[in-house]
């Protein structure tokens, strides 16, 4: 049973980079059926897609973060990664990772989430 | 970006009601639209793709329907764990996107 997990600094400063991993277990990250993808819900909010890539490292991102994010993989250590920079209080959120599959249409295993203060 | 739409924002229930959720696009997205279903304090779980296929595990009292615009999850009849958040979500185009979601509760 394939399983994600966030991992990063709980705490960023005001214009500083958010740095999150979201490692792989249970399961191989190389198929084209598959994308990996960051989500982010701001506290008592809804969910907000920041982008998905695949594991040759083609990405797709949201608009509105595109000019801050950036997703990177790495297949032989099974992790993907999220950066972003110029963070403000905006930016707090939990933040989850999530498989994004062909298959099933959906974004259809999640990591447990790990939650990011952007404060000084 | 195509922008989803749900109605209502919350909706109050008892256990054993049934209950239809609504999910519309800005344009068409085919059959291309996931539910999920949110508990506190938990990630979202996919319920339902292709608007109208349950996701593994999922019981058969959730059932999805729609194509185009117009989307409806249902629930018939409610368990008491069935009381969380219902996002809709289309990947018919980039940006992925999200609706707003309902709340359903007791």
């Amino acid at each position: 049973q394939l399983q994600l997990q966030e991992s990063g600094p709980g705490l960023v400063k005001p214009s500083e980079t958010l740095s999150l991993i979201c490692s792989v277990s249970g399961g191989s990250m190389s198929s084209s059926a598959y994308y990996w993808a960051w989500i982010r819900q701001p506290p008592g909010k809804g969910l907000e897609w920041i982008g998905s890539l695949s594991y040759s490292g083609t990405t797709n991102y949201n608009p509105s973060l595109k000019s801050r994010v950036t997703l990177s993989v790495d297949v032989s250590r099974k992790q993907f990664s999220l950066k972003m920079n110029s963070v403000t209080a905006a930016d707090s959120a939990m933040y989850f990772c999530a498989r994004d599959s062909d298959w099933v249409d959906g974004f259809d295993i999640w990591g447990q989430g790990t939650t990011v203060t952007v404060s000084s | 970006d195509i922008v989803l739409t749900q109605s209502p924002a919350t909706l109050s229930l008892s256990p054993g009601e049934s209950v239809t959720l609504s999910c519309r696009a800005s344009q068409s997205v085919r059959n291309d639209i996931a539910w999920y279903q949110q508990k506190p304090g938990q990630a979202p779980r996919l319920v339902i793709y292709d608007a109208s296929k349950r996701a593994t595990g999922i019981p058969a009292r959730f059932s999805g329907s729609g194509s185009g615009t117009d989307f409806t999850l249902s629930i018939s009849p409610l368990e008491s764990e069935d009381f969380a958040v219902y996002y809709c979500q289309q990947r018919s185009n980039w940006p992925r996107t999200f609706g707003p979601g309902t709340r359903v509760e007791i």
